[in-house]
């Protein structure tokens, strides 16, 4: 059963629209993250939390908002989405030892 | 990424043989992580390395942190084993950055 999900798992957006991305994790892992990835290159942290309540600021924030209403959940907002932020973004918890990611959402924003 | 560093950026292998992977970092790694992302588009963990060596079956995962640099050995290619490698390095609690991932191709 996995462990990391993500919700929607496709997502067409309009320029200006409100996207809302989510992440479910029963790792019960303290740490979790938001990652892009673009076509060719690795991935880029966007937010982070250390628990419930906490949102930290990644690499790229700008444009994003997080939410980490629960241990388990952990949100990605984009209050007025771009064709800039069309991306594949991945969610992912861990610990000290590693990181256990979900499966990815495709975004398309026109 | 800027701060680490893969090479080589694609791959072409045959079924059988070795070859190894590189990561060099710029800046200063306490730990990393090696991962496949496979065809479909998933992220399997490899190694997690403090410095020093792991070896899990046909891989086999160097990290030297004096120098900066890590290395995925991968013996006996598989086509399985085709997909893209990400290194991403630690240098603090919590900060994780990715190289752009060396593209693998196993042909047979």
């Amino acid at each position: 059963e996995a462990a990391v999900t993500q919700s929607p798992r496709n997502k067409v957006a309009v320029t200006g629209g409100k996207v809302t991305l989510s992440c479910n994790q029963t790792n019960n892992h303290n740490n979790m993250y938001w990652y892009r990835q673009d076509t060719g290159h690795g991935l880029r942290l966007i937010h982070y939390s250390y628990g419930a309540g906490s949102t930290e600021k990644g690499d790229i924030p700008d444009g994003y908002k997080a939410s980490r209403p629960s241990q388990e959940n952990f949100s990605l907002i984009l209050e007025l989405a771009t064709p800039s932020q069309t991306s594949v973004y991945f969610c992912a918890s861990g610990e000290e030892d590693t990181q256990y990611f979900g499966p990815g959402t495709r975004l398309l924003v026109l | 990424g800027d701060k680490v560093k893969q090479s080589p950026s694609a791959l072409s292998l045959q079924e059988g043989t070795n070859s190894a992977l590189r990561c060099n970092f710029s800046i200063a790694a306490t730990t990393v992580q090696w991962f496949l992302q496979n065809p479909r588009g998933s992220l399997i963990n490899l190694f997690y390395l403090v410095p020093g060596t792991k070896e899990n079956g046909r891989l086999k995962s160097a990290f030297d942190s004096k120098e900066s640099y890590s290395t995925l050995h991968i013996r006996d290619a598989q086509l399985e084993d085709s997909g893209t490698y990400f290194c991403a390095a630690e240098p603090s609690n919590n900060r994780i950055f990715f190289g752009d991932g060396t593209q693998l191709v196993v042909k047979p």
